[in-house]
This record gives C-alpha cells, sequence and structure tokens, in this order.
C-alpha cells in the first residue's frame, strides 16, 4: 500500500523553528519528486514546496522562499521541510503529497494526513 | 502566479440531480488541471488529471472538461457520498490551487 505518514507538528513561537518529516512507503521515493502542500484553517490549499527526485532541484512559494527548506533522504525514504522564522500565518495543516507520475509538477495522487503546526506569538 | 478562481462557492444541490462545478486559471494552463474531492478530517482525493482523465477508480458520473483558461468539473447524478468540498489545481506554473467549491444538499 502506497502510504504517506508526516510527523514533527507541533506548538511553536513566532521566530521559532520546526522540521516536519515525512514518512513514505508502498513506492519507489526515489523515482518520483514530492511536494508540501499546506491548508490554513477555513481556507484553501497553498502549494509550499517542491523537491526534485534526486533532490537537486528544489522550488518554493514566494511565502515561505528564503525561511523553508525542503529535502529528502532517499536511502531512509523520508522527506523534510525545515521550517525558520516562523510566522503566525504560516499556523497550517501541513501535508506531504506523491505526484501521480512523479513530475516536477504534477496532480497529486497520494497525501499524508496532515501535520498540524500553530505559531504561538 | 497562476490564481485559480472556483465558481460557486456553494453549489445546493439534491440528490440524483446534476452538478455542475467551474474552475478559471488567471493565465492559460495547457491541459494541466486536476480536480480534487475533500471530506472533513481527510486528505484530499485525486478525481481527475489532465483536465478530462478520471484516476484509478473514481466513478463515470465524475467528469471533467475545458481548455486554456476555463474548466468544468461534472457529476452527472449527485450520490450521498459526494456530498464535500471540490478543489481544482494547475500544475502547469508551479501548482495552485482554487478556493473550493462546497456541494451541499439541497
Amino acid at each position: 500500500e502506497v502510504q504517506l505518514v508526516e510527523s514533527g507538528g507541533g506548538l511553536e513561537q513566532r521566530g521559532g523553528s520546526l522540521r516536519l518529516s515525512c514518512a513514505a512507503s508502498g513506492f519507489t521515493f526515489s523515482s518520483y519528486a514530492m511536494s508540501w502542500v499546506r491548508q490554513v484553517p477555513g481556507k484553501g490549499l497553498e502549494g509550499v514546496a517542491i523537491i526534485g527526485a534526486s533532490g537537486g532541484t528544489t522550488d518554493y512559494a514566494d511565502s515561505v522562499k528564503g525561511r523553508f527548506t525542503i529535502s529528502r533522504d532517499n536511502s531512509k525514504n523520508i522527506l523534510y521541510l525545515q521550517m525558520n522564522s516562523l510566522r503566525a500565518e504560516d499556523r497550517a495543516i501541513y501535508y506531504c503529497a506523491k505526484p501521480l507520475r512523479g513530475l516536477f509538477t504534477d496532480a497529486f495522487d497520494i497525501w499524508g494526513q496532515g501535520t498540524v503546526v500553530t505559531v504561538s506569538s | 502566479e497562476v490564481v485559480m478562481t472556483q465558481s460557486p462557492v456553494t453549489l445546493s444541490v439534491s440528490p440524483g440531480e446534476r452538478a455542475t462545478l467551474s474552475c478559471r486559471a488567471s493565465q492559460g494552463v495547457s491541459s494541466n488541471i486536476a480536480w480534487y474531492q475533500r471530506k472533513p478530517g481527510q486528505a484530499p482525493r485525486l478525481l481527475i488529471y489532465g483536465v478530462s482523465t478520471r484516476a484509478t477508480g473514481i466513478p463515470a458520473r465524475f467528469s471533467g472538461s475545458g481548455s486554456g483558461t476555463e474548466f468544468t468539473l461534472t457529476i452527472s447524478s449527485l450520490q450521498s457520498e459526494d456530498f464535500a468540498v471540490y478543489y481544482c489545481q494547475q500544475y502547469n506554473s508551479w501548482f495552485s490551487f482554487g478556493g473550493g467549491t462546497r456541494v451541499e444538499i439541497k
């Protein structure tokens, strides 16, 4: 079964840091680009970051550029999101998502259950 | 950034009726459009990709159409399990989602 399991969310102070992890199983992780998507409560979905299959290519939403870093460990099948300089507007449910065909930009056929990030002032 | 606008925000439909959801892109996105269904407490479920291709296991009552900047998701005969929020997504340039359409029971 193809599965993504996020962890690492929690309550952090404004200006603080968190590292999210996403453990992948059931597919050849190293062959797929991966993404982080977030949903602010009561609002829509927002793309956060993308990483290529080898980890050599990354891209970010303007709202997180310079503060967040996406990375991956293909030997462990884990995707990461390092979140620094957290802001109140980063409060959201963060999902990792697998692209349908492994492309850098693609529809997402598998999503994790999400991990909640709360930023306090 | 490609902005996706969905309409209506809420659609009230009776079971068995047809539902038509719209999605407009702020610029051309080729055929790189997907639709998702979202139920409370669940992750989004991929319904349609490439404008009109149903994802694995998606019933034939779901269909997608459109081109350029205007796209439509049609649910031909609403079943009880179809009442949910639906999002469109473009993946032509980065990726972005519409604000969603809530399909509720009339």
